[in-house]
């Protein structure tokens, strides 16, 4: 069964700085696809970036990229020049290419703290 | 997310009482999933489903049943309400026609059952 890890509960980054947040997945599959998702604390789930397994390239979208290791089974997010309104807990999230369900399967979060 | 909510948004029940939250969305997406997110085990999906009358069970499915009589609305039901049901509920849709892989989510329904 595939797994998500995100290992770090917490983290926290001065304002303006660069932070990194890990995420590890556990699958034998080659196709798949990775996600990371914010939720601020109004709760609401919103996509920040997604990556093809297929595809050799980091996704980056703005501040925000990814280092995607397919032998590591490792999917890091960095987010650059970090604001306050990028406090929020992100998730890690996996889906298997072949699954007609288009199920999710998620890593436990990580909290990040901003400070200014 | 503008496509997508969820009614109602916070329910106070008692135990054994039944209780029926509803996910209605405006963008014609085939699939709509509900999920409960927990501290400590992030989103688990509940069921989903793939279609009018199309459902499945996701891995967390024990005391709960599910309906989607129109496109636009995925209803979960909890039969008899337990303490272990208390949980902030998502509902979430997709399409491989338009969203492909990705799922949006709404608002979140925070439930406690006492």
């Amino acid at each position: 069964a595939q797994t998500v890890t995100q290992s770090q509960p917490e983290m926290s980054v001065q304002e303006a700085e660069t932070v990194t947040l890990s995420c590890t997945y556990d699958t034998s599959e080659s196709d798949y696809y990775l996600f990371w998702y914010k939720q601020p604390p109004s709760r609401q789930m919103i996509l920040v970036i997604r990556q093809e397994a297929y595809k050799q390239q980091n996704a980056t979208e703005n501040r925000f990229s990814v280092n995607f290791q397919k032998a590591a089974k490792s999917f890091s997010l960095k987010i650059s020049d970090s604001q306050l309104g990028d406090a929020a807990m992100y998730f890690c999230a996996y889906r298997r290419l072949r699954d007609s369900n288009y199920q999710l399967i998620w890593g436990a979060g990580t909290k990040l703290i901003i400070k200014p | 997310d503008a496509g997508i909510t969820q009614s109602p948004r916070h329910k106070v029940t008692e135990t054994g009482t039944p209780v029926t939250l509803r996910c209605h969305q405006t963008e014609n997406h085939r699939y709509m999933y509900w999920y409960r997110q927990d501290p400590g085990h992030g989103l688990r999906l509940i069921h989903y489903s793939y279609g009018v009358k199309d459902t499945d069970k996701g891995e967390v499915s024990d005391g709960y049943s599910v309906s989607r009589s129109k496109t636009e609305d995925f209803l979960l039901t909890l039969e008899s309400a337990t303490s272990s049901q208390t949980s902030v509920y998502f509902c979430a849709i997709s399409d491989p026609a338009s969203t492909g892989e990705t799922q949006y989510f709404g608002p979140g329904t925070r439930l406690l059952v006492l």
